[in-house]
C-alpha cells in the first residue's frame, strides 16, 4: 500500500486558516486521498477526499498538487474545537478497499 | 439516527477472561469495521465484514473473534483476554458505494 508522510504536529491560532500537509510520492493513479480527524477521546471523524481536483466541504478544503505527490487540508478559519489529530490515508478503488490509518499530525490551536 | 453505538464505554477485564464488545448502527450500512488504536498510534483493522453472513480479517486479527448475523449488529469476542489487548476499541461503518466511514465513540478496554 501506498504510504503517507506528515508532520507530527503543528500549532495554529485561533481564526486564522491552517494548511496541514501530507506527502504521498508513491500514489498510484486510482489512490484517493482521504482525511479524517479524531478529536480527544473521541472516534475518528471523516472530513474530506479527493481523487485529483481540488475539493471543498462545509468543514475544509482538499488542495491536490498536479503530480499527486502531495497534499494539502486547508481549515479556512481554525477554532479551538479543531484541535485533533488528522490523518491523511490513501484509498485504493474498490468496495472492499480499507483504511489504513498512520500515527497522523497533532493541531493545537492557541486562543 | 443513533449512527454507530458501542457497549460498554469502558471495561477492566482479568487475563483468560472473555467478553464481548457489542457494536450496532442504524444507518443500514453493509460494511462494518473494527479497530484498535493503542496509545501514541494511529488505528489498525482488526476485523471487517461486507455485509450479513461474512466477515474476514484485518491487520490484526489474532485472538479476536467476529461474526455478522445482522446489518446492525457487529460484535467483537475476545477469547481469553490478555494484557496486550488492553487498548481503546472503534467500531466503524459505511455504505455500500460511498467512501466516509462512521466510527463510534470507542470501548476503553483494560486487560490486568
Amino acid at each position: 500500500d501506498a504510504k503517507t508522510t506528515q508532520p507530527n504536529s503543528m500549532e495554529s491560532n485561533e481564526e486564522e486558516p491552517v494548511h496541514l500537509p501530507c506527502n504521498h510520492s508513491t500514489i498510484s493513479g486510482t489512490d484517493y486521498i482521504h482525511w479524517y480527524r479524531q478529536l480527544p477521546s473521541q472516534g475518528p471523524e471523516y472530513v474530506i477526499h479527493g481523487l485529483t481536483s481540488n475539493v471543498n466541504n462545509r468543514m475544509a478544503s482538499l488542495a491536490i498538487a498536479e503530480d499527486r505527490k502531495s497534499s494539502t487540508l486547508i481549515l479556512h478559519r481554525a477554532t479551538l474545537r479543531d484541535a485533533a489529530v488528522y490523518y491523511c490515508i490513501l484509498r485504493s478503488p474498490g468496495a472492499n478497499s480499507k483504511l489504513t490509518f498512520g500515527k497522523g499530525i497533532t493541531l493545537s490551536v492557541r486562543p | 439516527n443513533a449512527g454507530v453505538t458501542q457497549t460498554p464505554k469502558f471495561q477492566v477485564l482479568k487475563t483468560g477472561q472473555s467478553m464481548t464488545l457489542q457494536c450496532a448502527q442504524d444507518m443500514n450500512h453493509e460494511y462494518m469495521s473494527w479497530y484498535r488504536q493503542d496509545p501514541g498510534m494511529g488505528l489498525r483493522l482488526i476485523h471487517y465484514s461486507v455485509g450479513a453472513g461474512i466477515t474476514d480479517q484485518g491487520e490484526v486479527p489474532n485472538g479476536y473473534n467476529v461474526s455478522r448475523s445482522t446489518t446492525e449488529d457487529f460484535p467483537l469476542r475476545l477469547l481469553s483476554a490478555a494484557p496486550s489487548q488492553t487498548s481503546v476499541y472503534f467500531c466503524a461503518s459505511r455504505a455500500g458505494g460511498r467512501y466516509e466511514q462512521y466510527f463510534g465513540p470507542g470501548t476503553r478496554l483494560t486487560v490486568t
